[in-house]
């Protein structure tokens, strides 16, 4: 079991431009999450899915779109990137017991 | 959701029992209190979950009072990969609606352990 994995690992953008954070589950967990983490704050959260087919919205979802492509996939996207959006994005999941599981993470900078 | 309040850093050496207290005066009926350890660059990790009294496994224990306004990790013999992280979080885990679980990571304790 890979656990879960995001892709990239790294990124740079410049600001206007935009992007998708990729994450994968193997655990077939039904809810998944994405956070932020920027330097010296705990993580926030951003969008999170209880179930394929539904999204919801997280302390700080603006500025991000997310898509539950299926039951493994919850992909973030940036449409427009902003310097504010500069941290560190972590995808988790979790099953029954809601024990969540993170990925590795994505550090992106916006210049 | 109850907000946690927990001490910012805390030191300690290799080979003490450390002690974290969380406050969570808020704390609703349904919900449980669980911890998380954070390595630099990396996803936080579960460590331990309870609803009251007290909780072992393997790595932590978390002891609870009986008004459940606060809880405690212990980590017993420290070393130094211990350095890490700690957060205290309180959510419902009892619904199976996702929509309850949004947990609130707060800023967390940082732990140094020196040799």
């Amino acid at each position: 079991n890979a656990g879960v994995t995001q892709t990239p690992k790294f990124q740079v953008l410049k600001t206007g431009q935009s992007m998708t954070l990729q994450c994968a589950q193997d655990m077939n967990h039904n809810s998944m999450y994405w956070y932020r983490q920027d330097p010296g704050m705990g993580l926030r959260l951003i969008y999170y899915s209880a179930s394929e087919g539904t999204t919801d919205k997280g302390e700080v979802p603006n500025g991000y779109n997310v898509s539950r492509l299926n039951k493994r996939e919850f992909s973030l996207r940036l449409e427009s990137a902003a310097p504010s959006q500069t941290s560190v994005y972590f995808c988790a999941s979790s099953g029954d017991d809601w024990t969540q599981y993170f990925g590795p993470g994505t550090r992106l900078t916006v210049l | 959701l109850a907000k946690t309040t927990q001490p910012i850093s805390m030191d300690s050496y290799e080979g003490q029992e450390v002690n974290i207290t969380c406050s969570h005066n808020n704390i609703a009926t349904n919900d449980y209190i669980t911890w998380y350890q954070q390595f630099p660059s990396q996803g936080p990790r579960f460590i331990i979950q309870g609803y009251k009294t007290k909780v072992t496994n393997e790595v932590a224990s978390l002891f609870i009072p009986a008004d459940r306004k606060s809880s405690t990790l212990s980590l017993p013999r420290v070393s130094l990969s211990d350095t890490a992280v700690y957060y205290c979080l309180v959510g419902d885990m009892g619904s199976r609606s996702g929509a309850t679980n949004k947990l609130i990571f707060g800023t967390g304790t940082l732990l140094a352990v020196q040799p």
